[in-house]
């Protein structure tokens, strides 16, 4: 029902660089900045990138992200073992008049 | 240490009511605007509602709009979820969420706290 889409899963061994995708709509993501969270299973999300493509201090730069248009993606490159969680891409809804989110999509490093 | 801690989460029955607390530190909880987010395994991070720094404005999801109330006290650092009418739906997990900016729209939630569990069921 998320009015954001990310496929539910993505994969990558230690070393490699992984990429995920949040699909949404001109009353979201193609008027909007989108902002990224990470959370580690039964731990609170954290904020993982905000305003699009921009880092908060503590965040490694192996993460980073882009917007185009209605779509925005995050990339993790040198993946490792603690980048295993579950990323949601978020942004303002014009039409809604509130935030969204996507649906998630689970990182397993092998 | 920038910290949210919510509280008073439990099991209710359907049509009853909880309220939700959050307390945040090591920041000025008075120079930002606050959210409820909830999380479940079907319906994963849903914004619930905000409220801006000063109480002068607040918003709500749909599914909130008329049987939750937010507020806050920032003599008491501290944010409130009324919740009534609960339906069964609405069991998940509760997280309070601090906005980087005073207002409640557009911008985004760079502290979380760590949450606090409604199930709702007879």
């Amino acid at each position: 029902q998320s009015v954001l889409t990310q496929p539910p899963s993505a994969s990558g061994t230690p070393g490699q660089r992984v990429t995920m995708s949040c699909s949404g709509s001109s009353s979201n993501i193609g008027g909007n900045a989108v902002n990224w969270y990470q959370q580690v299973p039964g731990k609170a999300p954290k904020l993982l990138i905000y305003t699009n493509d921009k880092r908060p201090l503590e965040v490694p730069d192996r993460f980073s992200a882009s917007k185009s248009d209605t779509s925005a993606s995050l990339a993790i490159s040198g993946l490792q073992s603690e980048d295993e969680a579950d990323y949601y891409c978020a942004t303002w809804d014009d039409s809604l008049n509130g935030h969204v989110f996507g649906t998630g999509t689970k990182v397993t490093v092998l | 240490e920038l910290q949210l801690v919510e509280s008073g989460g439990g099991a209710v029955q359907p049509g009853g009511s909880l309220r939700l607390s959050c307390v945040g530190s090591g920041f000025a909880f008075d120079d930002h605007a606050m959210h409820w987010v909830r999380q479940t395994p079907e319906k994963g991070l849903e914004w619930v509602s905000g409220i801006n720094y000063d109480d002068a404005s607040r918003g709500y999801a749909d599914f909130a709009q008329g049987r939750f109330t937010i507020s806050r006290d920032n003599a008491r650092n501290a944010l409130y979820l009324q919740l009534n009418s609960l339906r069964p739906e609405d069991s998940a997990i509760y997280f309070c969420a601090k906005d980087f900016s005073r207002g409640w729209v557009f911008w985004y939630f760079d502290l979380w706290g760590r949450g606090t569990p409604v199930t709702v069921s007879s």
